[in-house]
């Protein structure tokens, strides 16, 4: 079975903290991607990353950066965790250069900052 | 740049009873287009999708069909089930080699015996 495993299901954090969200694949992908999931906003694009040590702004990736050291790997961090990052986070990876190319997701990390 | 406008939920039905949800998109390029369903506590996971026009995607008893006249790939099911209820997002691929995904804000569906 295909995987993409989010080390965390459940997170608590206070305000201020430096979080680290991570996610790994075992599909050999080339795009790995990080989305916030918040009520009423769908799924929102934070960064992704097309190969190791690659990385793109998502639509929201104020607050938060990236790192992917090695293909298996995409982690998020938050740099100075704030009350209005608390929400779900997804990871996905998918392979590159197919326009008709599934994303795969993990299960999600439910973060609270507070 | 891409958007994609789906219908606003949460949408509640009965068992057996015939369900659409409304998907209409905006994209550069030619996107393929795809619906993803989250079942509570889990991630999303793919549930049909098409790339080109007047493609069918199908899958568990439910369709939707790439309309380019009218920029849609409305979600339909002619019998829900309670197993049926999660929320359902509408997405598009399009652009560059990367193939981001752009999803709408996603329609809760509950499914009642």
């Amino acid at each position: 079975d295909v995987k993409v495993t989010q080390s965390s299901r459940y997170l608590v954090k206070r305000t201020g903290e430096k979080v680290f969200l991570e996610c790994v694949q075992d599909m050999d992908h080339e795009n790995m991607f990080w989305y916030r999931q918040d009520p009423g906003l769908g799924l929102r694009l934070i960064y992704f990353s097309y190969d190791v040590k690659m990385k793109e702004k998502g639509d929201i990736p104020e607050g938060y950066s990236v790192s992917r050291e090695k293909k298996e790997r995409f982690s998020l961090i938050l740099e100075s965790a704030s009350t209005n990052q608390t929400s779900m986070y997804l990871c996905a990876s998918s392979l590159s250069g197919r326009r008709d190319t599934e994303a795969f997701f993990g299960q999600g990390t439910r973060l609270t900052v507070v | 740049g891409n958007s994609v406008t789906q219908m606003e939920g949460p949408v509640t039905l009965s068992e057996e009873a015939f369900l659409t949800i409304n998907c209409t998109y905006t994209a550069t390029g030619y996107p393929s287009l795809f619906w993803y369903v989250q079942y509570p506590g889990e991630g999303l996971q793919l549930l049909l999708k098409a790339t080109k026009a007047d493609d069918k995607g199908s899958n568990k008893g439910f369709e939707a069909t790439y309309r380019k006249e009218t920029t849609s790939f409305h979600l339909e099911k002619g019998s829900v089930q309670v197993s049926d209820s999660a929320v359902y997002f509408c997405a598009l691929s399009s652009g560059g080699s990367n193939y981001k995904l752009t999803f709408g804000k996603g329609t809760l569906l509950t499914v009642n015996p």
